[in-house]
């Protein structure tokens, strides 16, 4: 049985710093590509990060390039999503989500039950 | 404001059917790409629902359908039962420089 498991989210204060991480089970994880998913408090879904099986490609989405940064470790089975200099707009429920792919474009099949992040002084 | 256009709400008494509308661009949808679609309920993650814009995974009941033509997408529930009710987003990728993958704003689906 696939689970992801997030952990990590606290409250922290704005320019501060976490580190999220993604415990995955029950599947090859180097095998698959992971994304980072988060849902601000009453809205929608907001892609955050994608990172392929090996690591060696990665990508962001322009509200968090430059202050997040996305690894995974493989020997562990997993993934983590480090966030610097925090605003009050990256207050949400951060899941990870496991990649895929079909034809030209990918879906999440697998989701973790998700860990709130809140940036607040 | 999302990439994807899905109306906030939409509604529906049991047995009727509804659809969801994911309106995109020539950048997205347009391009071809395939439409993913997710339900959730208040308080979990996501779960998908459709993807490869028609296609259904085990145990996904079968008044669940999607489509796609041109820049747009749609959802189908037949039959609608009271469980339905959830709120339902679409997600397809882009091929813009700004983004990656995207989903729509989400729809709120209500079952009188």
């Amino acid at each position: 049985e696939v689970q992801l498991l997030e952990s990590g989210g606290a409250l922290v204060q704005p320019g501060g710093s976490l580190r999220l991480s993604c415990a995955a089970s029950g599947f090859t994880f180097s095998s698959y590509a992971m994304s980072w998913v988060r849902q601000a408090p009453g809205k929608g879904l907001e892609w955050v990060s994608a990172i392929s099986g090996s690591g060696g490609a990665i990508y962001f989405a322009d509200s968090v390039r430059g202050r997040f940064t996305v690894s995974r470790d493989n020997s562990k089975n997993t993934l983590y999503l480090q966030m610097n200099s925090l605003r009050a707009e990256d207050t949400a429920v951060y899941y990870c989500a496991k990649v895929k792919y079909h034809g030209s474009t990918y879906y999440y099949d697998y989701w973790g039950q998700g860990t709130l992040v809140t940036v607040s002084s | 404001q999302s990439v994807l256009t899905q109306p906030p709400s939409v509604s529906g008494a049991p047995g009727q059917r509804v659809t969801i509308s994911c309106t995109g661009s020539s950048s997205n949808i347009g391009a071809g790409y395939d439409v993913h679609w997710y339900q959730q309920f208040p308080g979990t993650a996501p779960k998908v629902l459709i993807y490869g814009n028609n296609d259904r995974p085990s145990g996904v009941p079968d008044r669940f359908s999607g489509s796609k033509s041109g820049t747009s997408a749609s959802l189908a529930i037949s039959g609608l039962q009271a469980e339905d009710e959830a709120d339902y987003y679409c997600q397809s990728y882009d091929n813009s420089l700004t983004a990656h993958v995207v989903f729509g704003g989400g729809t709120k689906l209500t079952v009188l």
